[in-house]
């Protein structure tokens, strides 16, 4: 199964620590997008790239957040001085370029701030 | 602004019982709509999505919805479910540009056998 990946699936840290998640996209897709979800609510939009260039970033991404996506492959969301707030599942997406596309999610890194 | 409203947080069905999970959607301009699903343990799957066209659309496992422009509406329905279609269940809406979704904060659908 060619899926998006992501690396961990569950991650704990304690507070203060910085982390580091891994999304690996759909091979042809330019497109990947960040996510977080916590529980009983849906996703919500943190960041995406076309290729390698991020194009948009949510007022939800704190300074305390990058994403990178340097060769247009993969990508990686690190979240530095981690804080309780922070605990929640980070879900990858990724898609094809238009605008009648759909996006593939990943099974997400669920990270627990203790 | 962009939002997403699911009407129902949580659902109990029985089996063979039909099924319609609404969301409204407030977005400026032409809009791209989806139906998400998780099921217990797996990662958000699409059920089906419109963009253009016949505003009813069909989707996987027998599940259909219905765009209604006017209403801003896009709901989910299922004329019989079964005790696999225990999930949770998501509205998404993005632009005909493609680019992030904005989803609803979802409805648990759980069914009895």
């Amino acid at each position: 199964d060619t899926g998006v990946s992501q690396d961990p699936r569950h991650k704990i840290t304690k507070r203060g620590q910085n982390v580091t998640f891994r999304c690996d996209p759909i091979s042809e897709h330019n497109r990947l997008y960040w996510y977080r979800q916590t529980l009983g609510q849906g996703p919500e939009f943190l960041t995406y790239f076309q290729n390698e260039a991020q194009l948009e970033k949510s007022r939800l991404l704190s300074d305390r957040f990058s994403a990178e996506r340097p060769k247009g492959s993969f990508s990686t969301l690190e979240i530095q001085r981690t804080e309780q707030g922070d605990s929640a599942m980070y879900l990858c997406a990724s898609s094809s370029a238009g605008g009648y596309t759909e996006a593939f999610f990943g099974q997400g890194t669920r990270l627990t701030v203790v | 602004a962009q939002s997403v409203s699911q009407h129902n947080h949580h659902v109990i069905l029985s089996e063979a019982a039909s099924l319609e999970l609404g969301c409204n959607y407030s977005y400026g301009g032409t809009v791209n709509l989806f139906w998400y699903v998780q099921y217990p343990g797996q990662h958000l799957q699409l059920l089906l999505k419109y963009f253009s066209g016949d505003p009813l659309v069909k989707g996987i496992k027998g599940f259909e919805a219905e765009f209604i422009k006017s209403k801003f509406s896009f709901n989910l329905r299922k004329p019989s479910v079964q005790w696999s279609d225990t999930a949770e269940y998501f509205c998404a809406v993005n632009n005909n540009q493609g680019g992030k979704l904005i989803f609803g904060q979802g409805t648990e659908l759980s069914v009895k056998p």
